[in-house]
């Protein structure tokens, strides 16, 4: 069974710092991950995805990922964040269903 | 809104009782999936179907879960003789059949008391 593990399970910052979470899976095989945001009160969005190819990959509101194969690691980031990323993140990893991390609160503050 | 929908999306129930939510799915999504998330961790695969056919159940859908999906289209999860460890946030999830993504729900919030 896959597992994934989120290093942070809350960041506190002030705006225009920069945000890296971690997160590492357990699966050796091809693995197709995700990272989903849920901001206060909404539901899960997809922030970005790796399938295949380049290994960085750039998702919505200047979010981007790496994806290090030897690492086992899909490690999201942003050079400069702002109030409204206020939100909790999950780290994903697909094998026809989502096995999730158990997030990562993160707190901007202004 | 043509995303996912739950309804209801909240349920408060008294432990024993059995409840039921639905999922309507983004319009022609062949894949429906069933999450559970508690507070502090992310959520958890409960079942998936594709069309009608429930593929797969976890581990954690016991026997007073059920699921459905008849035509295809929207499905139901009934929880039977509720427990308070059934507290938590059901999140139905759907797929296009052509994308690995998943579009998520609202979700409806259980609270057994």
């Amino acid at each position: 069974a896959q597992s994934v593990s989120q290093h942070n399970h809350h960041v506190i910052l002030s705006e225009a710092a920069s945000l890296e979470l971690g997160c590492n899976y357990s699966y050796g095989g091809t693995v197709n991950l995700f990272w989903y945001v849920q901001y206060p009160g909404q539901h899960l969005q997809l922030l970005l995805k790796y399938f295949s190819g380049d290994p960085l990959v750039k998702g919505i509101k200047g979010f981007e990922a790496e994806f290090i194969k030897s690492k086992f690691s899909f490690n999201l980031r942003k050079p400069s964040v702002q109030w409204s990323d206020t939100a909790e993140y999950f780290c994903a990893v697909e094998d026809y269903k989502l096995s999730f991390g158990a997030g990562t609160t993160v707190t901007v503050r202004a | 809104d043509t995303g996912v929908s739950q309804d209801p999306r909240h349920k408060i129930t008294k432990r024993g009782q059995n409840v039921t939510f639905r999922c309507d799915p983004i319009s022609e999504h062949n894949r429906l999936y069933w999450y559970r998330q508690t507070l502090g961790q992310g959520p958890e695969f409960l079942t998936y179907f594709q069309n009608e056919a429930q593929l797969e159940k976890s581990r954690l859908l016991s026997d007073r879960f059920s699921a459905e999906r008849p035509k295809g289209s929207f499905s139901t999860l009934e929880i039977q003789r509720t427990e308070q460890g059934d507290s938590a946030m059901y999140l139905c999830a759907s797929s296009p059949r052509t994308s690995l993504e998943q579009y998520f729900g609202p979700g409806t919030r259980l609270t057994v008391t």
